[in-house]
């Protein structure tokens, strides 16, 4: 049973435009959620978070959405650069030790 | 500033052969640690994380283990590797609870 999923497993988007990533989350215990993006052959780099006491968090061009209600949460980047272009995960935690579970990630192409 | 190291960055293993994945953090004191494996196409599944020294918890049953003998030093073993356990393996750290997880570059390991 996958607690953090996001649907979309690619997404490719024109430069300047906005880029919206998605992901859903199963478990009510979840109470700190992040964005990780990640390049080929790297580990992760930690992106923008949010608690679950607020319903945004915004750092530059990149906004983190939470809809505590329909358990999703977003990421939007405006405006969308290539350099953007990279794997983006979502990750929730909550309980012992801040474990992160983490979705399988979207690839998000951004065209010059 | 606080570092990750891990290494190797590749690994060619045979089947049956022991394996050691080592990761040190610098900068930092009594850090979260823990060890992630992606599978191809997919997101981090959390191997192993630890509180403290000596203080190992386990996410999935499995061919490995791990252990941290000091308080900046996180180990992966295996006595024996299957074909499954061929991947790409993150080491990460955090300072606490709901705060970010800092990962390594990781390591492919790939078994023949």
């Amino acid at each position: 049973d996958q607690q953090v999923k996001q649907n979309s497993p690619s997404l490719s988007v024109q430069e300047g435009r906005i880029s919206i990533l998605n992901c859903d989350y199963t478990n009510s215990m979840f109470d700190y959620f992040l964005w990780y993006k990640k390049y080929p052959a790297e580990g992760p780099t930690f992106l923008i978070s949010i608690s679950s006491i607020k319903d945004k968090n915004e750092d530059g061009r990149f906004t983190v959405f939470l809809n505590k209600s329909a358990k999703h949460l977003s990421l939007h980047i405006v405006p969308s650069q290539p350099g953007d272009s990279a794997v983006y995960f979502c990750a929730a935690s909550g309980g012992i030790a801040g474990k992160s579970t983490f979705g399988d990630g979207t690839t998000l192409t951004v065209k010059p | 500033s606080q570092t990750i190291h891990q290494w190797p960055a590749t690994l060619v293993q045979p089947v049956g052969s022991p394996l050691s994945l080592e990761c040190t953090v610098e900068g930092t004191s009594n850090p979260n640690l823990y060890w992630y494996r992606q599978a191809a196409g997919r997101g981090l599944q959390l191997l192993f994380y630890s509180v403290g020294i000596g203080q190992i918890s386990s996410e999935v049953p499995q061919n490995l283990s791990a252990s941290r003998p000091q308080d900046r030093q996180f180990i992966l073993s295996s006595k024996k590797l299957l074909l499954s356990d061929s991947g790409f393996y993150l080491c990460a750290w955090s300072v606490q609870d709901h705060q970010p997880q800092h990962f390594g570059d990781g390591t492919r390991l790939s078994i023949l």
